[in-house]
């Protein structure tokens, strides 16, 4: 049972270039997030999807996209990366939609940008 | 200002040692997280709770809701237990939305042997 998977583990990105995250979970969780987290700061949501179909901004979501897929997946994309994008990014979910439950993360994947 | 405060930001103990951790937040909550972010990056949770204390092996973690104050401890400390340690708590009213978390910081513990 793999839980939370995320690809890839590191990336570099020159300023202006494209890519997605993914994040995939093997757990029929409804909800799921994605975080960055940077030196100095706690992590901050950027997007957030509580069920599938549906997506919201969490703190950051400015320069990010995102894409609820199926139930299992949940991607990030940055369109035009920029250096303040650097960060590692971490995706987690929820068994439920709302309510208090421990959220299971991913291992991050660590993003620079030159 | 920072809806979730965490002290000390680093903490140095021997082994053996009996560590506190504290975690305050100003906002009203449903529920509080602890986390532990190991050294090569992975997070896990270790508690969640909304009321008094709950105990997991050598590590334990209490809540005081009116005082909006969390400790956790870990007693006989190991350097195993090398890691930061991040709170995070649910906002009580954003309907649509318990589910997210606010975090603190995080603190830093080294256990040295």
């Amino acid at each position: 049972n793999a839980g939370v998977t995320q690809t890839p583990k590191f990336q570099v990105l020159k300023t202006g270039q494209s890519m997605t995250l993914q994040c995939a979970q093997d757990m029929n969780h409804n909800s799921m997030y994605w975080y960055r987290q940077d030196p100095g700061m706690g992590l901050r949501l950027i997007y957030y999807s509580a069920s599938e179909g549906t997506t919201d901004k969490g703190e950051v979501p400015n320069g990010y996209n995102v894409s609820r897929l199926n139930k299992r997946e949940f991607s990030l994309r940055l369109e035009s990366a920029a250096p303040s994008q650097t960060s590692v990014y971490f995706c987690a979910s929820i068994i439920g939609q709302y309510g208090n439950q421990p959220q299971h993360f991913g291992d991050g994947t660590r993003l620079s940008i030159l | 200002k920072n809806e979730v405060e965490q002290s000390p930001q680093n903490l140095t103990a021997q082994e053996g040692e009996f560590i506190t951790i504290n975690c305050s937040y100003s906002v009203g909550i449903s529920a509080l997280h602890w986390l532990q972010q190991h050294p090569g990056g992975g997070i896990v949770s270790l508690f969640m709770l909304s009321s008094g204390k709950k105990k997991h092996g050598r590590l334990i973690a209490t809540i005081n809701i009116q005082e909006k104050h969390s400790s956790l401890h870990i007693t006989a400390s190991h350097p195993r237990d090398s890691a930061v340690y991040i709170c995070a708590v649910n906002i009580a009213s954003l309907w649509g939305s318990q589910g997210n978390l606010i975090f603190g910081k995080g603190t830093k513990l080294s256990v040295k042997p």
